[in-house]
């Protein structure tokens, strides 16, 4: 079964620092690769995807994901993070197959400092 | 185009007692997924449609949870009866065919179970 594995429960970052949000997923073949906000209240925002090709990855409101097959990987970065980003963040997979619902990880909660 | 419509937004219910949530996806999406989201977790998959057939209800809790998609349109998810820790979020999600097409979630409805 594949599993998405977020190992920030929070984050804290400065505003105008950068940020990276940690996603490990396990999954026997290719995946299918989401990052999805949540803010207060709200309903989930597609941020990016990941299906093939280029592993670098350019998503809505600066931000970008990189994915790294030998490390099982796929974190999100953004080079300037604003008071606005905060939020939580979801990673989730899926397969390719007929059953291909999301597989969520437990979320980033990210603060950002003044 | 309209997005995923969900209802009610909100719901209180006595626990034992039975509840239902409807969907109305985008027009001419195929696929159809719940979501079950408790507090401080992510979503996790409770069922998926492909029109009016279920393609995966691996993680229902069948013995009080139902679901179904007549007409391969609308959907209704049910629960009876209701506990306690059935309190969360209910998302419901549509795709044109499934992963390959992306996925567009509706705001939810938040169950409290008291």
């Amino acid at each position: 079964a594949q599993s998405v594995t977020q190992p920030d429960i929070h984050i804290t970052v400065s505003e105008g620092a950068s940020l990276e949000l940690r996603c490990n997923y396990s999954y026997g073949a290719t995946p299918y690769l989401f990052w999805y906000v949540q803010s207060p209240g709200q309903g989930l925002q597609l941020l990016l995807k990941y299906f093939s090709g280029d592993t670098l990855v350019q998503g809505i409101k600066g931000f970008e994901a990189e994915f790294k097959r030998s490390q099982s990987s796929f974190n999100l970065r953004k080079p300037s993070v604003h008071w606005s980003d905060a939020a939580e963040y979801f990673c989730a997979v899926a397969s390719g197959g007929g059953a291909d619902g999301l597989t969520f990880g437990k979320g980033t909660h990210l603060i950002i400092q003044p | 185009e309209a997005g995923v419509a969900q209802s009610p937004r909100y719901k209180i219910i006595e626990k034992r007692q039975s509840v239902a949530f409807w969907c109305n996806p985008i027009s001419g999406h195929a696929t159809l997924y719940w979501y079950q989201q408790i507090l401080g977790q992510g979503p996790k998959l409770l069922i998926q449609f492909q029109n009016n057939g279920v393609v995966d209800d691996s993680q229902l809790p069948k013995d009080r949870f139902s679901a179904e998609r007549l007409k391969g349109v609308d959907s209704t998810l049910k629960i009876q009866p209701a506990k306690l820790e059935d309190s969360a979020v209910y998302l419901c999600a549509s795709s044109l065919r499934g992963v390959g097409y992306g996925y567009t979630f509706g705001s939810g409805t938040r169950l409290t179970v008291v």
